[in-house]
């Protein structure tokens, strides 16, 4: 079964850092992969997906990431961090074959902004 | 237009009682995903909606968890028994076909504890 790794629980950051926030995936090939993001008291919202194509995918909120095949990893990336990126962040990877898109998401990595 | 919403935005219930969990997709999104997320976890499939059927139900972890899209719009989960372990954050989503490479857009959640 398909799994998705986010290696690190908590992450802290100075506001104006950069950012980089892991994501490793178990898969047997090319899997359609995801960026949410979830702030407290709000919905998901999607930062940013790969399907095929050119390996680095700009996001929303200057965000981006970049899929390394040989790495089975999409990490997450932020040149400058601002406090309000302060946030629950959770990579998804979506199903190869079937109908629908159910997806199965890591456990999120909390990232917390330091002023 | 309005994102996908959710009542109640949380339910307090006792050990054994019966819970349902209201879901209003975007106008026009033909596919809905229910999700269950636990404390510290990610979001967990639970089962998806095409149009009025229930396309996949591979999530429900057993049969005391129903859902029903009877009009192909509003989807309601539903709790028989319920237990102190199905205390969680119920993540419903709604996206435009089912395809893979759609968004799926989320709703706030409801916040489910049984005591």
């Amino acid at each position: 079964a398909q799994s998705v790794t986010q290696p690190d629980i908590h992450i802290t950051v100075s506001e104006g850092a950069s950012l980089e926030l892991r994501c490793n995936y178990s898969y047997g090939a090319t899997p359609y992969l995801f960026w949410y993001v979830q702030s407290p008291g709000q919905g998901l919202q999607l930062l940013l997906k790969y399907f095929s194509g050119d390996t680095l995918v700009q996001g929303i909120k200057g965000f981006e990431a970049e899929f390394k095949r040989s790495q089975s990893s999409f990490n997450l990336r932020k040149p400058s961090v601002h406090w309000s990126d302060a946030a629950e962040y959770f990579c998804a990877v979506g199903p190869l074959t079937g109908g629908g898109n159910k997806l199965t998401f890591g456990t999120g990595t909390q990232l917390k902004v330091e002023l | 237009g309005a994102g996908v919403s959710q009542t109640p935005s949380n339910k307090v219930t006792e050990k054994g009682k019966y819970v349902e969990l209201r879901c209003d997709p975007i106008s026009g999104h033909t596919a809905l995903y229910w999700y269950r997320q636990s404390l510290g976890q990610g979001p967990e499939f639970l089962i998806y909606f095409q149009g009025t059927g229930a396309a996949d139900d591979s999530g429900l972890p057993n049969d005391r968890f129903f859902a029903v899209r009877p009009e192909g719009s509003v989807s309601t989960l539903k709790i028989q028994r319920t237990e102190r372990g199905d205390s969680a954050v119920y993540l419903c989503a709604s996206s435009l076909g089912g395809g893979r490479e759609e968004t799926q857009y989320f709703g706030p959640g409801t916040r489910l504890l049984v005591l």
